[in-house]
């Protein structure tokens, strides 16, 4: 099973500052990487596939970038809605895995 | 609109057994590989299984094998998840959601609470 790991556990940001979340792969994924946005008592939603590619109505401050086992999410300027927990995801040999995530909370 | 909406959650006694049931609507069901994916309460999630758009292609993680059993059928636009054998580590909100071509959830839905407690 391959694992992923996020760091940090918690980034504590001002909005309109740029945030980093990283995703490590215990071994290479290709570019097969997801990330995901949680609010409090909603769904995830999916924002970025194949680790580079906007979902759909995805405001264009988020980013993905990586390949292999490193990936970063960035969001180039927080707004108070980004303020969520984000989640990576990959599947890889037929079995689907997620990171522990990362809190982006407001300082 | 494209959504998809679960039911059948509740509270079940610890050896117990209940089906969830995900009703899909505004995309052509048929054509989409589907999956159930759990969240305990406060963690994170966690992948339980997904089924190939025909249902010939399934697969589960090792923590429900043998105990959880993912079925869909197309005519109806609908995903089931039979849960056998509960334990008090299955509680969690349970979300069925679409797989996207490239292996991402892209439609997620509102979720269902299945709590195991005697």
């Amino acid at each position: 099973e391959i694992v992923l790991t996020q760091s940090p556990a918690t980034l504590s940001l001002s909005p309109g500052e740029r945030a980093t979340l990283s995703c490590r792969a215990s071994q290479s994924v290709s570019s097969y990487l997801a990330w995901y946005q949680q609010k409090p008592g909603q769904a995830p939603r999916l924002l970025i596939y194949d680790a580079s590619n906007r979902a759909t109505g995805i405001p264009a401050r988020f980013s993905g970038s990586g390949s292999g086992t490193d990936f970063t999410l960035t969001i180039s300027s927080l707004e108070p809605e980004d303020f969520a927990v984000y989640y990576c995801q990959q599947r890889s040999n037929w079995l689907v895995t997620f990171g522990g995530g990362t809190k982006v909370e407001i300082k | 609109q494209v959504q998809l909406v679960e039911s059948g959650g509740g509270l079940v006694k610890p050896g117990g057994s209940l089906r969830l049931s995900c009703a899909a609507s505004g995309f052509t069901f048929s054509d989409y590989y589907m999956s159930w994916i759990r969240q305990a309460p406060g963690k994170g999630l966690e992948w339980v299984s997904y089924i190939s758009s025909s249902g010939s292609t399934i697969y589960y993680a090792d923590s429900v094998k043998g105990r959880f059993t993912i079925s869909r059928d197309n005519a109806k636009n609908s995903l089931y998840l039979q849960m056998n054998s509960l334990r008090a580590e299955d509680t969690a909100v349970y979300y069925c959601a679409r797989m996207s071509s490239g292996s991402a959830f892209d439609i997620w839905g509102q979720g269902t609470m299945v709590t195991v407690s005697s």
